[in-house]
């Protein structure tokens, strides 16, 4: 079966401090793979989506970046973190489809709580 | 474009009575429709979803959501809520490109 890690589960950092959160996803080959920031009382906001190794878009324009240097790999960082950074953040995989929409649900990790002081 | 529309912010229920979550859905083609969990400090767990079979869909914890194409709604319904339901719900749509279009959310509040 899949399995979705994310790490680490709580981070407290500094402002001005780099951020990287790691994001792993077992049994499936070539998913596509999600990054989302939920604010307090917010929904969801997606960050950044790949479709294949080295594949990165960008959803909104912010001082994070993301990288895929292997096929169940997604990394999430910033040089500089801002207090604005703070948040929920949610990894998540779906599987390839050949549908377009896409009938394939996302499937979530348990995230990562960052708190920016 | 696609979108979702919850229609309440908050519900609150007692123990053992039914449960109703509302959910409106705009698509300009048939849609894939999600239902998803979310628990205190959790991941998102998947509920239930619809893609164009069946238009009464089961769930997981005794869930079902019944899409209504002339409603154009996909309520999320339980018979008997349980204090383990208390959590935020969101009702999803699939959208043109590789990505969700999520609602706003329901906090589901369980009274003994």
């Amino acid at each position: 079966s899949q399995t979705i890690h994310q790490w680490p589960a709580t981070l407290v950092q500094p402002v001005g401090s780099p951020l990287s959160l790691e994001c792993t996803v077992e049994g499936t080959s070539n998913p596509n793979l999600y990054w989302y920031r939920q604010a307090a009382g917010r929904g969801l906001q997606l960050l950044f989506y790949s479709v294949g190794i080295g594949q990165i878009s960008s959803e909104v324009p912010q001082n994070l970046s993301a990288s895929r240097p292997q096929d169940r790999q997604f990394i999430l960082s910033s040089k500089k973190l801002l207090l604005s950074d703070s948040g929920f953040y949610l990894c998540a995989w779906r599987g390839r489809t050949e549908t377009t929409p896409s009938n394939q649900p996302q499937h979530f990790g348990d995230g990562t709580r960052l708190s920016i002081l | 474009a696609q979108s979702v529309t919850q229609l309440d912010s908050h519900v609150s229920v007692s123990e053992g009575t039914p449960v109703l979550l509302r959910c409106n859905y705009s698509s300009s083609y048939s849609p894939s429709l999600f239902w998803y969990v979310q628990h205190p400090n959790k991941g998102l767990q998947l509920l239930l979803k619809y893609t164009s079979a069946a238009t009464l869909v089961k769930g997981i914890n005794g869930f079902e959501a019944e899409f209504k194409k002339s409603e154009t709604s996909f309520h999320l319904t339980k018979p008997s809520a349980h204090m383990s339901d208390a959590a935020e719900y969101f009702c999803v749509v699939s959208g043109a490109t590789n990505k969700l279009i999520f609602g706003t959310g329901t906090l589901l509040a369980v009274q003994p």
